[in-house]
């Protein structure tokens, strides 16, 4: 059975660090991708961060430069380093698997329950 | 401001049909990428219900079914049923922001 679970959320001051996990079973992280896409209070789904099966990371402008996307294939888990928190970082983060469509970017077919991180002083 | 537009609720009786629109552009829906959609109920695991515009995953009724015409994107849902209530999202690709990018949800009332 496919299954992603989400690990290390929690309240944290702005200005903190925090990292998330994303621990799989079922499947392998280092096919097709990985991804953490994030559900701030009353809003709708934000794409996050990507790593592909090759090392490849991609990252949303909202958090580029602040948040880093690693793998480590032995543990079949997937990593949310997320530095220099702001108070709109606040969300329930979701690890997904995402699969390529039609030869290019696609969709997430298996998503955690996730895990909230709220940034407030 | 999500970059794909949804209605914020939809509502229907039992049995009934409803559609739920999913409005992009020309550098997402209408550059050729393909249209998914999720259903989600709060504290829970988004649930991938129909990927690349029309297909649906293992074990999804046919009840839902979607649709994709230049720059939007529509999800049907027939013969409605209380447990179909639930946030339903649209998610493309955008070529020009480089981001996977998803409508606002809307809210399915079953009345």
């Amino acid at each position: 059975e496919v299954q992603v679970v989400e690990s290390g959320g929690g309240l944290i001051h702005p200005g903190g660090s925090l990292r998330l996990s994303c621990a799989a079973s079922g499947f392998t992280v280092g096919t097709d991708y990985m991804s953490w896409v994030r559900q701030a209070p009353g809003k709708g789904l934000e794409w996050v961060s990507s790593i592909y099966s090759g090392g490849s990371t991609y990252y949303a402008d909202s958090v580029k430069g602040r948040f880093t996307i690693s793998r480590d294939n032995s543990k079949n888990t997937v990593y949310l380093q997320m530095n220099s928190l702001r108070v709109e970082d606040t969300a329930v983060y979701y690890c997904a698997r995402g699969r390529f469509w039609g030869g290019s970017m696609g969709y997430f077919d298996f998503w955690g329950q996730g895990t909230l991180v709220t940034v407030s002083s | 401001q999500s970059v794909l537009t949804q209605p914020p609720s939809v509502s229907g009786a039992p049995g009934q049909r409803v559609t739920i629109s999913c409005t992009g552009s020309s550098s997402n829906i209408g550059a050729g990428y393909g249209v998914h959609w999720y259903q989600h109920l709060p504290g829970t695991a988004p649930k991938l219900l129909i990927y690349g515009n029309n297909n649906r995953p293992s074990g999804v009724p046919d009840r839902f079914s979607g649709s994709k015409s230049g720059t939007s994107a529509s999800l049907a849902i027939t013969g409605l049923q209380a447990g179909d209530e639930a946030d339903y999202c649209c998610q493309s690709y955008d070529y020009s922001l480089r981001a996977w990018v998803f409508g606002g949800g809307t809210k399915l009332t079953v009345l």
